[in-house]
């Protein structure tokens, strides 16, 4: 089993709608997540930490289900410019050593 | 602010040639890190180190070897390059000092390799 599993998508979505991506993780005892945006040939940027609590940063909302090992993403009111792969990524620990998921990508369209 | 350089960007190797890749960080980070990113796949760790003059190795260390002699500098070596090190690379910093968020990474902007 990896250790942070996505949907690989397509998500192919029209302008305006809502998408959520879903993350799953295996080690009960990570300590951090994140949200990661890379663009095609591009490296990853933060898009946004994730917190027990829940998280808001404009049109994009980050879930933790401690309990579930889950993580979500939501995207309200999709742009073009939200056309983009989004990486999940667990801190198990030490160092500030990260695992990847393997992304979903997301395509909005006209 | 330059944040996190990487040379060269591209680079065709044949089987068996060497080289280096090196990555360069303005922000005065303490840990740097090597990825690896092929197609399906997450990033994956090659090595990383904690400090100036200290490294340790990651998920998939076989075939490389990384050095860093000065804190803002951390060189990934093929000895030997194969097929199989195909890849887009990645390097990576961050700080356990910093004022925000202490794990977050910062990249730079890849290297691409083909080997032959």
């Amino acid at each position: 089993r990896k250790e942070v599993e996505q949907d690989p998508g397509p998500f192919n979505v029209p302008e305006g709608a809502t998408v959520a991506f879903n993350c799953t993780y295996s080690n009960s005892a990570s300590q951090s997540f994140f949200w990661y945006r890379q663009d095609c040939r591009k490296e990853p940027k933060l898009l946004m930490s994730v917190y027990s609590s829940g998280n808001e940063d404009g049109r994009f909302t980050a879930q933790l289900n401690r309990a579930s090992q889950y993580i979500s993403l939501l995207i309200r009111d999709s742009k073009l410019s939200d056309s983009a792969t989004y990486l999940c990524v667990v801190n198990p620990g030490g160092y500030n050593k990260l695992i990847f998921g393997a992304g979903t990508r997301l395509a909005v369209h006209p | 602010n330059a944040g996190v350089t990487q040379t060269p960007k591209f680079r065709v190797l044949k089987t068996g040639q060497s080289m280096t890749l090196l990555c360069a960080q303005d922000m005065n980070h303490e840990y740097m890190y090597w990825y690896r990113q092929d197609p399906g796949m997450g990033l994956r760790l090659i090595h990383y180190s904690v400090g100036e003059g200290t490294t340790a190795k990651g998920e998939v260390p076989d075939g490389y070897n990384v050095s860093r002699l000065k804190k803002q500098n951390f060189l990934l070596g093929l000895e030997s390059a194969a097929p199989s090190q195909t890849s887009v690379y990645f390097c990576a910093s961050s700080s356990p000092f910093s004022s925000g968020r202490t794990d977050t990474q910062y990249f730079g902007p890849g290297t691409r390799l083909t080997v032959l």
